[in-house]
């Protein structure tokens, strides 16, 4: 099992520039997340997805954030433009919904904007 | 205040120490627990899920306290490997969704 594949695991963009970010969730698991870590906020949900439909955008911080999920082994986040205060971990979490079990977590993509 | 809440620590402890890490939640109607473990730029993974009585994988314990809406975590003859950021992960739901909330981490060095 190859596990929760992100990428770029690092993106260095001019304030202004448009970002995404790819996630590969594991095969057979049907939620989705990503969330965003920084030094000051921890770890936040952003958006989560079950069986490709996006439940919960409450997290995204404004409209120049967007999620897709168009199958089930895919999802991009999109930030345009982006701007400094963007500059975080954004990681790609999946999960079976069932019960409760934790979530696996990619390896993250370190976004600097500057 | 908020939903889950770890005193950040550093814990910073001499190798073979026992060290106990706290966490407490606020929504009671909580119902699945984990720690997990962040090394530093990597991301979190799954250390043990905690059960309602208690539970034990090697040198580590879980215990869930209900009636306080507390977690701990106990680590017995601490390693140098050991040293990591440990997140308390409580399961809240809204309405139909199911999510994870994290605390912010505590932070353990081990010390040779």
């Amino acid at each position: 099992d190859a596990g929760v594949i992100q990428s770029p695991r690092h993106e260095v963009t001019e304030m202004g520039q448009e970002v995404t970010l790819r996630c590969k969730p594991i095969s057979g698991h049907n939620s989705l997340f990503w969330y965003r870590q920084t030094m000051m906020r921890g770890l936040e949900l952003l958006i989560y997805f079950n069986n490709n439909v996006p439940i919960d955008d409450s997290g995204m911080p404004e409209d120049r954030f967007s999620a897709k999920m168009p199958n089930a082994s895919f999802s991009t986040l999109k930030i345009q433009p982006s701007e400094p205060r963007d500059s975080a971990v954004y990681f790609c979490a999946s999960s079976l919904n069932v019960g409760g079990f934790g979530y696996t977590f990619g390896s993250g993509t370190r976004l600097t904007v500057v | 205040r908020k939903e889950v809440e770890q005193d950040p620590g550093p814990f910073n402890v001499p190798e073979g120490a026992t060290v106990a890490f706290n966490c407490t939640y606020s929504n009671s109607a909580s119902q699945s627990f984990f720690w997990y473990r962040q090394d530093c730029r990597k991301e979190p993974k799954l250390l043990m899920s905690v059960y309602s009585s208690g539970n034990e994988d090697g040198r580590f314990t879980a215990q869930l306290n209900r009636a306080s809406q507390y977690i701990s975590l106990l680590i017995r003859d601490s390693k140098l490997s050991d040293s990591a950021t440990y997140l308390c992960v409580v399961n809240s739901h809204s309405g139909s969704a199911r999510q994870l909330t994290f605390g912010s981490g505590t932070q353990l060095t081990v010390l040779p």
